[in-house]
């Protein structure tokens, strides 16, 4: 079935070591987005990419960084984990017209944590 | 500053009765609203949307209603089902089709 897909769904990571979290669509959207999910919180924007080659600041990107080479691909790294980034993490995608009517498509999320 | 607010963040309503859930925002530029749905240990899934131009839209057990001039929107679900409880977000699009989100309303349906 067409979406996106996260990898790994969960992650126990030790601070201070660095990890990539993994986004795949097969919608040819053109954006692509990163969010973390915290309580109380919703959901804040960490980077998000327009089109394939480049890529943008949301609300929360400090520790963290992103590349868009492709259309389908849009990796999340985190250089040097901190307890912080503790969080679940979803990654979305759009087509900018389909926007108003179909918002935002969104995969299952990879739930880490830093210790 | 939040652009955009739910004041509630949780509602119990019981099965059967009609559930009200709230937003507004502060900035009357965006063209288009947007609710989503969201279960634990799943992404967000699309609900219902509203242009700005449009004051009702409807699709079957939800209606999204739009008062520009309060700056204020409201998802009603009638009649609320057990399968309705989740974690409801509003969402406002800008001019270059990003959202700005609420923080959200657990929505608990109680038999």
């Amino acid at each position: 079935t067409a979406g996106i897909t996260q990898a790994p769904t969960s992650q126990i990571l030790a601070a201070g070591r660095s990890m990539t979290l993994r986004c795949t669509q097969d919608m040819r959207h053109n954006a692509m987005y990163w969010y973390r999910q915290d309580l109380g919180l919703g959901l804040r924007l960490i980077h998000y990419s327009n089109t394939a080659g480049t890529t943008g600041k949301g609300e929360v990107p400090d520790g963290y960084s992103v590349s868009r080479a492709n259309t389908d691909d849009f990796p999340l790294t985190l250089a040097s984990a901190v307890p912080s980034q503790t969080s679940v993490y979803f990654c979305a995608s759009s087509d900018d017209e389909g926007v108003p009517y179909y918002g935002y498509t969104f995969g299952s999320g990879t739930r880490l944590t830093v210790v | 500053d939040q652009q955009v607010k739910q004041n509630s963040p949780s509602l119990s309503v019981q099965e059967g009765r009609i559930s009200i859930l709230n937003c507004d925002y502060t900035n009357s530029m965006f063209d288009y609203f947007l609710w989503y749905k969201k279960y634990p240990a799943e992404g967000p899934t699309f609900l219902i949307s509203i242009s700005s131009i449009k004051d009702k839209n409807e699709d079957g057990r939800f209606t999204v209603f739009l008062n520009k001039s309060a700056k204020h929107l409201s998802l009603h679900i009638v009649p609320s089902q057990p399968g309705d409880s989740a974690v409801y977000y509003c969402a406002a699009m800008d001019s270059n089709y990003q959202l700005i989100w609420g923080a959200g309303t657990k929505l608990i349906i109680k038999p």
